[in-house]
């Protein structure tokens, strides 16, 4: 069946660096658009980055430009986020989402990773 | 601030309906599909309805969205007590370049 599963979430101290992966299996990976979004404690949904199905597009939000990176290995069939100069406000559970429609499909995520808890904290 | 805009909650009684509406702007909910979904206590969320009014094959029909303008609605019909979750809509702000979501809105079944 279709699954997505994340892991290298931890606790790391401010300044440091993490990096997330999103294991896909049961679909066409090299297909579909994939996304991060996390999820403070207690509050909404927070769109992290969306990178395109070949890899040769990536937006970020606005919060995480400059200091997260969204690649993609489809040799491996696995999503990464690479995350550096963490700060407390990137504490959530991250998840892993694939989008519904193959190819450049920006407005929705049909199938979530069970997430991963990052928590900064010195 | 959440780009989209959610009633922080709502309620009704079982076998009841019930609408949540998100609002936003030319830019994301006017000019893009609109998305929605729903997270159970302690769990992932679920998406319920993509491009404003399409359910995946699991999701009853008891569910559904409607877009207008810079509005768009969920709808859900026969409200069970297992409908008591979180639901969220979201959509791509095109000159955000980004996703944006809703704050969420708590759905009490009574």
């Amino acid at each position: 069946q279709v699954q997505l599963v994340e892991s290298g979430g931890g606790v790391v101290q401010p300044g440091r660096s993490l990096r997330l992966s999103c294991a896909a299996s049961g679909f066409t990976f090299s297909s579909y658009g994939m996304h991060w979004v996390r999820q403070a404690p207690g509050k909404g949904l927070e769109w992290v980055a969306v990178i395109s199905y070949d890899g040769s597009n990536n937006y970020y939000a606005d919060s995480v430009k400059g200091r997260f990176t969204i690649s993609r290995d489809t040799s491996k069939n696995t999503l990464y986020l690479q995350m550096n100069s963490l700060r407390a406000e990137d504490t959530a559970v991250y998840y892993c989402a694939k989008a519904p429609v193959s190819g450049w499909y920006l407005y929705a995520f049909d199938i979530w990773g069970q997430g991963t808890i990052v928590t900064v904290s010195s | 601030q959440s780009v989209l805009t959610q009633p922080p909650s709502v309620s009704a009684a079982p076998g009841q309906k019930v609408t949540i509406s998100c609002s936003g702007s030319s830019s994301n909910i006017g000019s893009n599909y609109v998305s929605w979904y729903q997270q159970l206590p302690g769990t992932g969320p679920k998406l319920l309805i993509y491009d404003n009014n399409k359910r995946p094959s699991e999701i009853p029909d008891r569910f559904s969205g409607s877009k207008s303008g810079t509005s768009a609605t969920l709808g859900i019909t026969g409200l069970q007590t297992g409908d008591e979750a979180d639901y969220y809509c979201g959509t791509w702000d095109s000159s955000l370049s980004a996703v944006v979501f809703g704050g969420g809105t708590k759905l009490t079944v009574l």
